[in-house]
């Protein structure tokens, strides 16, 4: 079956812009995950959501980052007045369950590398 | 505050000898402990974890890791390396009951020579 795609794979922007990043998690997965991986560095958490519910959003770096998932599938982030220090590769994932004692993998994406000049 | 350290960046390794590829963790609490392996391109791919039970996990493509709680380590290991084993390898934790989200480590660089 298909796994989680990401679009586009490639984003260059100027600095300023506003850019939407598409992630397509795995079809019924109820958990999916967003994580910033700036280049030479781990993966590092922005955000969870439970299906439509945003639950968790401590790792979103400032106000110019926002997340959504309105249907319980498909998710965006969005970046507003993209800056030089986003630059990175964002990374999406999902997984069937919710966290708690019989915890699963995380199924991630290709992920989207941005780059803002 | 949870943390995750892969103390090598590179680890070098020839075909056909055993590897490790280090771990250590600080958190709060029980964790649940994953590696993850990454291509070129590709996606993060999980290998194994360890959530209860034996401290000698098995996984994908004959890696295995032990829990060490007294250690607070979760190497990685694999008895005789493969070439095609070379890629980049994360450590990662995550917290029981928490919303499952994983903290990583910086990676490690395996490189396994003919």
């Amino acid at each position: 079956g298909a796994g989680v795609s990401q679009s586009p794979r490639y984003k260059v922007a100027k600095r300023g812009q506003d850019v939407a990043l598409r992630c397509d998690p795995i079809s019924g997965h109820v958990s999916l995950f967003w994580y910033q991986q700036a280049l030479g560095q781990g993966p590092e958490f922005l955000t969870y959501f439970q299906n439509e519910a945003q639950l968790d959003k401590s790792g979103l770096p400032s106000d110019r980052f926002f997340a959504e998932r309105p249907e319980g599938s498909v998710s965006t982030l969005k970046i507003q007045r993209t800056q030089q220090e986003d630059s990175a590769v964002y990374l999406c994932a999902s997984s069937p369950i919710i966290a708690g004692p019989s915890y699963n993998e995380q199924f991630f994406g290709p992920g989207t590398r941005l780059t803002v000049l | 505050a949870q943390s995750v350290a892969q103390p090598e960046d590179q680890v070098n390794v020839a075909e056909g000898n055993p590897l490790t590829v280090k771990c250590t963790y600080s958190v709060s609490g029980n964790p649940y402990l994953f590696w993850y392996v990454q291509y070129p391109n590709r996606g993060l791919q999980f290998l194994l974890k360890y959530i209860t039970g034996d401290n000698l996990v098995k996984g994908s493509y004959g890696f295995e890791a032990e829990f060490n709680k007294s250690q607070t380590s979760f190497h990685l290991k694999k008895p005789s390396a493969l070439v095609s084993d070379s890629a980049l390898y994360f450590c990662a934790v995550s917290l029981s009951g928490n919303t499952g989200k994983l903290i990583f480590g910086q990676g490690t660089t395996l490189q396994v020579k003919p």
